[in-house]
């Protein structure tokens, strides 16, 4: 499975826009990026997921460039309630694979 | 529509006593499960998955284990707790599609 690697933490105030960008060098043909988010207490939910360009949903942008050696989560205009840990998961798109959780992003949003 | 029910919610044992967390999954049949652990401030660690009744995989060696006596049941448990078992439990599970859904988590403390 495909190592990554992203900030340890970030800090950003509330109405800007977040990037969070996230390293996986040995990605394979077949595997997929996905974003989980994680507040105190509680499971890991999934954000959003793509495999190259960009996807857009509601929550959030994936920005993953043609090489997809990287990807960018980028949160639009945050506010308190996305401070949280953002997890960026590289792996095939089947049911049954085991994805690893590093360490993840520990976004601080303040006022 | 598919939920997960994982508890207790939070639990307080003493060294060296039994331990058993359950997590049912609803409206999905033949889930993959998964068991994670993560200590405070720290990544997700994958202890157990499980494709099957009674197909269980280890991750990691450990003072635990896991069960799986019904389709949509997923059972983790150890025979004596130690303090190293303290952490947030989750139970997750995956179908045909992307990406993992959690349950709420259990907290659990070694006393």
């Amino acid at each position: 499975l495909a190592k990554t690697t992203q900030p340890i933490s970030m800090d950003s105030y509330e109405g800007q826009e977040v990037n969070i960008t996230c390293s996986h060098n040995n990605i394979a043909t077949n595997d997929y990026i996905t974003w989980y988010q994680q507040f105190p207490s509680q499971g890991p939910r999934f954000i959003i997921q793509g495999y190259k360009t960009k996807v857009t949903n509601e929550v959030a942008s994936l920005f993953i460039p043609a090489d997809r050696k990287s990807s960018t989560l980028s949160l639009p205009r945050v506010s308190l309630s996305d401070t949280a840990v953002y997890y960026c998961l590289v792996g095939p798109n089947n049911a049954g694979n085991m994805l690893t959780f590093g360490g993840g992003t520990r976004l601080m949003v303040k006022p | 529509s598919q939920t997960i029910h994982q508890w207790p919610a939070t639990l307080v044992q003493p060294v060296g006593s039994p331990l058993s967390l359950e997590c049912t999954v609803e409206g999905t049949s033949n889930p993959n499960l998964y068991w994670y652990r993560q200590a405070a401030g720290r990544g997700l660690q994958l202890l157990f998955y499980s494709v099957g009744i009674g197909q269980i995989s280890s991750e990691v060696p450990q003072n635990l284990s896991a069960s799986r006596p019904q389709d949509r049941q997923f059972i983790l448990s150890s025979k004596k707790l130690l303090l190293s078992d303290s952490g947030f439990y989750l139970c997750a599970w995956t179908e045909d599609y992307y990406g993992y859904t959690f349950g709420s988590g259990t907290r659990l403390t070694v006393v």
